[in-house]
């Protein structure tokens, strides 16, 4: 089991810049959940999908963030137009119950924004 | 206000010292509480989880959970230099409110 896989794992881009990234989830697991990591904020949620339908998206910057999953094998998440204020590493988790169960982590991706 | 509450910010105990992390949440919609550890680099993993009032054991790490207060603990015995990395509580509802929710962190050294 390779766990959570993130991709990719380091990226940099110009302020006003879009920027993808994705994760694929443990074989299995019914939800997929994004969060953020900065220094001051610490560790926030983003968003959620049970079975690739959206859930909850109430940590979701509303207008430049969105995510999907188009299949249960990935999602992603894209940034528009990008800010030095989203620079963070982004974490992807999966879970085999999505009402409560244990949430495994990928390694996330440090987006830096110049 | 953060509804997670971690202390202290750092700790720094010798080889095969316990250590002891604390918890406390502010929304008693919390039911579900977990300790995740995250090394520098990497992703935060699951150590251990506690629904239940009480003890839990698993190895060197005892989790103690009480929901009147709201108060979480972890204790690790015999700590070892693997175990210095960030240490997260992090509570949810579960059902349909499944996200959790982290506290700050503790930030544990372990000195040999």
């Amino acid at each position: 089991n390779a766990g959570v896989i993130q991709t990719p794992r380091h990226k940099v881009t110009g302020k006003g810049q879009e920027a993808t990234l994705w994760c694929e989830p443990i074989s299995g697991h019914s939800a997929v959940f994004w969060y953020r990591q900065t220094i001051v904020q610490g560790l926030e949620f983003l968003t959620y999908f049970r079975n690739q339908a959206p859930i909850d998206d109430s940590g979701m910057p509303k207008e430049r963030f969105s995510a999907q999953m188009p299949n249960q094998s990935h999602s992603t998440l894209k940034i528009q137009s990008t800010q030095p204020q989203d620079s963070a590493v982004y974490l992807c988790a999966s879970s085999p119950d999505w009402g409560g169960g244990t949430q495994y982590f990928g390694p996330g991706t440090r987006l830096l924004v110049l | 206000q953060q509804k997670v509450q971690q202390s202290p910010e750092s700790l720094s105990v010798p080889e095969g010292g316990m250590a002891s992390l604390n918890c406390t949440s502010s929304d008693r919609n919390f039911q579900y509480f977990w300790w995740y550890r995250q090394h520098s680099g990497e992703g935060p993993k699951a150590l251990m989880s506690i629904f239940s009032d009480g003890d839990k054991k698993e190895g060197r790490f005892t989790a103690h959970l009480n929901k009147a207060s709201l108060h979480v603990s972890l204790h690790i015995r015999d700590s070892q230099p693997s175990d210095s990395a960030l240490y997260f509580c992090a509570a949810s509802s579960g059902g349909s409110n499944a996200k959790l929710t982290f506290g700050k962190g503790t930030k544990l050294s372990v000195k040999s």
